[in-house]
Parts: C-alpha cells; structure tokens; sequence
C-alpha cells in the first residue's frame, strides 16, 4: 500500500514558467512533509518541507503548499529553470514514530530552454 | 565539509554472493538511514540507527538483510546470498539529530546488480 503518492511521473515546463508538482498521502499520522531533488548518478539533495500545522512555506522560486483535509501537497517553482531540471521525491515522516521517512516514486521534471 | 559518502559507486555480484555496502556519514551526525530505490520505485526504508539506541530495522526485507553501525560513525549494509531482486540503489542518509525538523543528507548511493 503506497502511503505517498506521486502520480505524475513526469512534467515538462518551459523556462521561465511555474512548475507544479503534486503529492497525495493516505497516512494521516504524517506530520511532516519534505520534498527532495534529485540529479542522475547522486542522492537526493534537500529542497523544502513543511509542517503539518503549516498550510504554506516559501523559500526563494520554491513554496510548498500543504492541504490537509484533501492529504494533498504540491510544490511550486517559479520561475523555472533548466537547472531545476531533475527527479522530485515527495517524503513524509509519521508522528511519534521513527525518523524514516515515507517516499513517493517521484516526477521528472524537465524544464526546456 | 564532507558529505555523506558510500562505497563502492557500483556493485556487480553473481546470485547467491554475499556483500557489503560502507556508509560514512558526517561528522557528527547521530543518526544514519539506509533506503534503497529499485527501478522506477520510490526510496524505501531499510534501517535507521541513533546513537545507542537499538536501531529500527522495521524496513529490511528479509534476515538475509543485516547492518551494522560501529562507533557511532560508520555504517556497513550487509546482503547474504543475493537476490536478483536484490538490485537496487542502496543509498545512505545521515542526520545531525533525531526527531524534530531536522533534515536527512544523503549520499551518492551504491548501484547493486545481483545477476
């Protein structure tokens, strides 16, 4: 049973354009969001999180919008850019629990010049 | 400073070997994770150690799964008699504390074909 779910597997988006991409969970014990990047050949690299008692955070083009009635995430990236280009892993980390966190499958993003 | 890092980059190994997959994680990070991701699947979770706690083995797949930590820094996964099903990216995440917001840095991952 996937507890996070990322049913994009890819995007693609024009340079200068807003990229959206959506994250649904089931597992209403998570109380914590991340979103990773990730380049080919490396590990996942930190981008943005949020807690659960939030419903938005911001940092820079990337903000994290949080709607917990619907268990639904997304992150936004304006304006997009070529670099940005890489796989996005959706995790989360459940309440009082262990610290492991919960991934989805990912999106692709490409953003073309 | 140095981050997470992992050996070797690539793994190739015939059905039924044993391996051994090292972690170095960071300098004084107290816990370390090890996820794997299989082909066009998400991470997921094998182990988690923190500090001296008895570690959280809950996501290793099978007993012929094992790893330990020693001294509190280095980490080495283990896989007895290996699967085809066993090839994967093996990727290791170290963090400075336990709980809270605090964020999980990974390593280059380990590239495992079991053939």
């Amino acid at each position: 049973d996937q507890q996070v779910k990322q049913n994009s597997p890819s995007l693609s988006v024009q340079e200068g354009r807003i990229s959206i991409l959506n994250c649904d969970y089931t597992n209403s014990m998570f109380d914590y969001f991340l979103w990773y990047k990730k380049y080919p050949a490396e590990g996942p690299t930190f981008l943005i999180s949020i807690s659960s008692i939030k419903d938005k955070n911001e940092d820079g083009r990337f903000t994290v919008f949080l709607n917990k009635s619907a268990k639904h995430l997304s992150l936004h990236i304006v304006p997009s850019q070529p670099g940005d280009s890489a796989v996005y892993f959706c995790a989360a980390r459940t309440q009082g629990g262990s610290e492991k966190l919960v991934f989805g499958k990912g999106t692709k993003l490409t953003v073309n010049p | 400073g140095a981050g997470v890092s992992q050996s070797p980059s690539n793994k190739v190994t015939e059905k039924g070997k044993d391996v051994e997959l090292r972690c170095d994680p960071i300098s004084g990070h107290t816990a370390l994770y090890w996820y794997r991701q299989s082909l066009g699947q998400g991470l997921e979770f094998l182990i988690y150690f923190q500090g001296n706690s008895a570690p959280d083995k809950s996501g290793l797949p099978s007993d012929r799964f094992s790893a330990e930590r020693t001294g509190g820094s280095v980490s080495t996964l283990t896989i007895q008699r290996t699967q085809q099903e066993d090839s994967a990216v093996y990727l290791c995440a170290s963090s400075f504390l336990a709980g809270g917001a605090d964020t999980q840095y990974f390593g280059p991952g380990t590239r495992l074909t079991v053939l």
